[in-house]
Order: C-alpha cells, then sequence, then structure tokens
C-alpha cells in the first residue's frame, strides 16, 4: 500500500528566511511518481512539480527546490528567500505506476510567511 | 473553459437529503478524479474515471457515493441520505491521459459541502 508522510503540520518564517517542507513515502512499486502541489487561501490546488522513480536529480525552480533520495524514502521541497505569497498550505502527493489513477496525499504542510 | 470547473461552490443540505456535484473537465482530459478533502485534512481519494474503462471505485467511503461520468466529459458526485460527516470539500480534477500514474492532474475550486 502506498503511504505519504508530512511530518511538519504547521510551520511558521519570518518573511526571506528558507524553510523546507519534509515529505516521506511508502510504496513497493520500482515505478512510481512524486508531486507537489500548493493550496493557497483561495483554495485551489496549483501543481508544482511531478518527479518519477527513475530521476533522482535534484531540480531547481526560482526560489523552489526540490531534494528527491530514494535512499531515504524522502522528497523535500526547500522554498529560499520565502515571501508572504508562498504562504499556503503544501501538500506532497504519491501515484504508482500500476495504479494509474489513485494518489495517496500527505496530510499537507500549512507553511505561515509572516512580514 | 480554460480550467477543472465544479458546481455548486457550495452547498448547504439537511441530514438525510441527496446532493449532487458536478465537475466539468478540461476539455480533451480523458482522466477524471474525485477526491474529499475534510477541515485541515489531506486529500481523501473517492473514484476515477479514464476514458471508456471501467471506473476505479476502491475510495468511495460507502454505497451512499456513487458517480458517474456521461459521455467521457461532465461528471456528478451523488451523496445520497447525507451525514454531518460527509461534510467537506469536494475536489474534481482531470488529466490529459493517466499514463501509469505520471499525469499531472488539474484541479477545480471545490465544492463546500455542509451537512447541518
Amino acid at each position: 500500500a502506498q503511504k505519504v508522510t508530512q511530518a511538519q503540520t504547521e510551520i511558521s518564517v519570518v518573511e526571506k528566511e528558507d524553510v523546507t517542507l519534509d515529505c516521506v513515502y511508502e510504496t513497493r512499486d520500482t515505478t512510481y511518481y512524486l508531486f507537489w502541489y500548493k493550496q493557497p487561501p483561495s483554495g485551489e490546488l496549483v501543481f508544482l512539480i511531478r518527479r518519477n522513480s527513475f530521476d533522482e536529480q535534484n531540480e531547481i525552480s526560482g526560489r523552489y527546490s526540490w531534494n528527491f533520495q530514494k535512499s531515504t524514502s524522502s522528497f523535500n521541497f526547500t522554498i529560499t528567500a520565502s515571501q508572504v505569497v508562498d504562504s499556503a498550505v503544501y501538500f506532497c502527493a504519491l501515484s504508482e505506476g500500476t495504479n494509474a489513477g489513485k494518489s495517496t496525499f500527505g496530510d499537507g504542510t500549512t507553511l505561515t510567511v509572516k512580514p | 473553459g480554460a480550467g477543472v470547473s465544479q458546481s455548486p461552490s457550495n452547498k448547504v443540505t439537511e441530514k438525510g437529503k441527496d446532493v449532487e456535484l458536478r465537475c466539468d473537465p478540461i476539455s480533451g482530459h480523458t482522466a477524471l478524479y474525485w477526491y474529499r478533502q475534510s477541515l485541515g485534512q489531506g486529500l481523501e481519494f473517492l473514484i476515477y474515471f479514464q476514458g471508456n474503462s471501467a471506473p476505479d471505485k476502491s475510495g468511495l467511503p460507502s454505497d451512499r457515493f456513487s458517480a458517474e461520468r456521461t459521455g467521457g466529459s461532465v461528471s456528478t458526485l451523488t451523496i445520497q441520505r447525507t451525514q454531518q460527516e460527509d461534510s467537506a470539500v469536494y475536489l474534481c480534477a482531470s488529466s490529459l491521459v493517466a499514463g501509469g500514474g505520471s499525469d499531472t492532474q488539474y484541479f477545480g475550486p471545490g465544492t463546500r459541502l455542509t451537512v447541518l
């Protein structure tokens, strides 16, 4: 069975601080996909990134970066120089190659960035 | 439209009544998903449609929940004899092709259901 754990329920930082959101996953499949989504106060989930299990390269997109480590089954998300607009709930999700339609989401991490 | 749309945006109903929630996916997307998000919780998978294949209903919490997708496009989630524990935000998502789990899902704004 697949499982996603986001141990940090809430994080509060001051603007310009760096912050890392943790995601640990469990799966028996060798082919799987990991996602991060952002849910701002407006409520609509926004896709941020997708990684497949065969690509462990870290990725950087502007102030966002992702660290995928199969050895620790983790897919952590770092925001550098956080801004107030980064305040949102962030979800990590997992889809297995053998169960295409059934994504498992973590419970989310609420990030508050204070000015 | 450009994105996934859902209606109504808010629904308040009395315990025991039936409700229907609608999802209009992005044009051309063959896969459609329903999730439930309870207050402060993550997303709970409910059901998934892919093209003309039989839907994956494994996430539906009880037989009071059902969903259909007509003509491969619009989907309706029906909850019969609503209970207070059904109160949640119901999210719909669509994706271009559910290719082995790799597809990016695009989410609608959700329907907030309140059962009194």
